[in-house]
């Protein structure tokens, strides 16, 4: 069964704090993304890697930094957390075929106090 | 950039009744239109996919249509049941360079027994 797995599924840090989300898929997929998911404004893209140590920025990467070393590996990083930055935070990946079906982690909800 | 709109936000259906879900993409050149449904708690889940040389595609209870002239496509789901209840997510990829889809805000789909 694939799987896309987040480090936690709750999470709560201080402003100021640095944060790693941390994502593993086991399919082998090249691209791997993180979304931010908020009431209304469904999924944004904050970040895409295609291949080791390469990212792309999506929508909203303000705020945000990535890491990826290994292939199934893409962390996501917050310098100094943020109160806007609550929210809950969804890691996917996918094959470099075109046309290709994104599979999900669980997310992990992260409140910033 | 592609840009996606879904309607309607919220949907409230009776059990047995019939759900239909509309998005519109404005880059003609999307060529994959994938359909997610996250339930509570959970990541977002492939249900139904098109890609633009098939006008319909039907899984059961679910179908989705189809209107590469008028870019849109939607999402009809038969007798529904309360297992539907969730947040449905559309998407469109382009056909060119990228892998990124975009997706609609989203339709939280309540089906009351």
């Amino acid at each position: 069964d694939v799987k896309v797995t987040q480090s936690s599924r709750y999470l709560v840090k201080r402003t100021g704090e640095k944060v790693f989300l941390e994502c593993v898929q086991d399919m082998d997929h090249e691209n791997m993304f993180w979304y931010r998911q908020d009431p209304g404004l469904g999924l944004r893209l904050i970040y895409f890697s295609y291949d080791v140590k390469m990212k792309e920025k999506g929508d909203i990467p303000e705020g945000y930094s990535v890491s990826r070393e290994k292939k199934e590996r893409f962390s996501l990083i917050l310098e100094s957390a943020s109160t806007n930055q609550t929210s809950m935070y969804l890691c996917a990946s996918s094959s470099h075929r075109r046309g290709s079906e994104q599979y999900f982690g669980p997310g992990t909800r992260l409140t910033v106090t | 950039g592609e840009n996606v709109e879904q309607h309607p936000s919220t949907l409230s259906v009776q059990e047995g009744d019939s759900a239909v879900i509309k998005c519109t993409y404005s880059d003609s050149a999307s060529n994959y239109f994938p359909w997610y449904k996250q339930e509570l708690g959970k990541g977002p889940q492939l249900i139904i996919d098109i890609r633009s040389n098939v006008g319909e595609k039907k899984d059961q209870r679910i179908a989705v249509t189809l209107n590469k002239t008028a870019k849109h496509f939607s999402l009809h789901i038969t007798e529904t049941q309360p297992e539907d209840s969730a947040v449905y997510f559309c998407a469109a990829s382009p056909a060119g360079g990228s892998y990124i889809p975009t997706f609609g805000r989203g339709t939280s789909l309540i089906v009351h027994p």
